[in-house]
């Protein structure tokens, strides 16, 4: 079936560092891959996407590329802040417009 | 993108009791979804709640328990019946917008605790 593997977390940086968060599925067919974003307190944000191979999505300065041959969607920053603290799950979502949820992982940046 | 509001944003019930939550979108979307997630826990889908039709359960949720409406394309509620601490969770509301290219949108949850 179709299933979504995240690095666990938590993750602790210090304010400036970079950041990479781990993610890998399993699916068939073509799925539409994402980050979704949780703030403490907060419900899911949609923080950037990718449709197809090879795309590559970004906002907030975090970008992700969709690498099919090694079926992987890392999470990318090159200077976190303070204010990137929560936590992050990698989704993916099939043709069955079903969206799949990796297990998340939390992210805390110090000053 | 749509806006999604979820009444009540969060609730303490006793044991036994029942619970019915509501989603409210400001556009007609196709497809409504509602999600748990258990805490420090990833997101569940619960069931596709279908407008003028039964709602499509996942494995592990039936309608006994979590009964589903859906009466017009902007509003759909989710009921959690005879709740045990277990049912402690958030409750989603989530939404796919016709010809989104497959980005779904969440409601704010609805933070349960069952006493």
């Amino acid at each position: 079936g179709n299933s979504v593997t995240q690095m666990e977390g938590p993750v602790t940086l210090s304010e400036e560092a970079f950041l990479t968060i781990n993610c890998t599925y399993t699916a068939t067919g073509y799925p539409s891959l994402f980050w979704y974003v949780q703030y403490p307190g907060e419900g899911l944000q949609l923080l950037l996407k990718a449709t197809k191979a090879d795309d590559k999505g970004s906002n907030k300065g975090f970008e992700a590329t969709y690498r099919k041959e090694t079926t992987s969607f890392h999470l990318e920053k090159g200077s976190v802040q303070v204010s990137d603290s929560a936590v992050y799950f990698c989704a993916l979502r099939t043709s069955y417009d079903k969206v799949i949820f990796g297990p998340g992982t939390s992210l805390s940046v110090i000053p | 993108s749509a806006v999604i509001s979820q009444k009540p944003s969060r609730d303490i019930c006793q044991r036994g009791t029942s619970l019915t939550i509501q989603c409210q979108v400001d556009s007609q979307v196709t497809m409504m979804f509602w999600y748990r997630q258990q805490p420090g826990q990833s997101l569940t889908l619960i069931a596709t709640a279908n407008q003028g039709s039964e709602a499509t359960y996942e494995s592990g949720f039936v309608i006994d328990k979590f009964p589903i409406s859906r009466p017009n394309l902007t509003f759909s509620t989710l009921t959690v019946s005879n709740m045990s601490p277990e049912d402690s969770s958030i409750y989603l509301c989530s939404v796919a917008l016709k010809g989104s290219s497959y980005e779904q949108y969440f409601g704010p949850g609805t933070r349960l605790t069952v006493t």
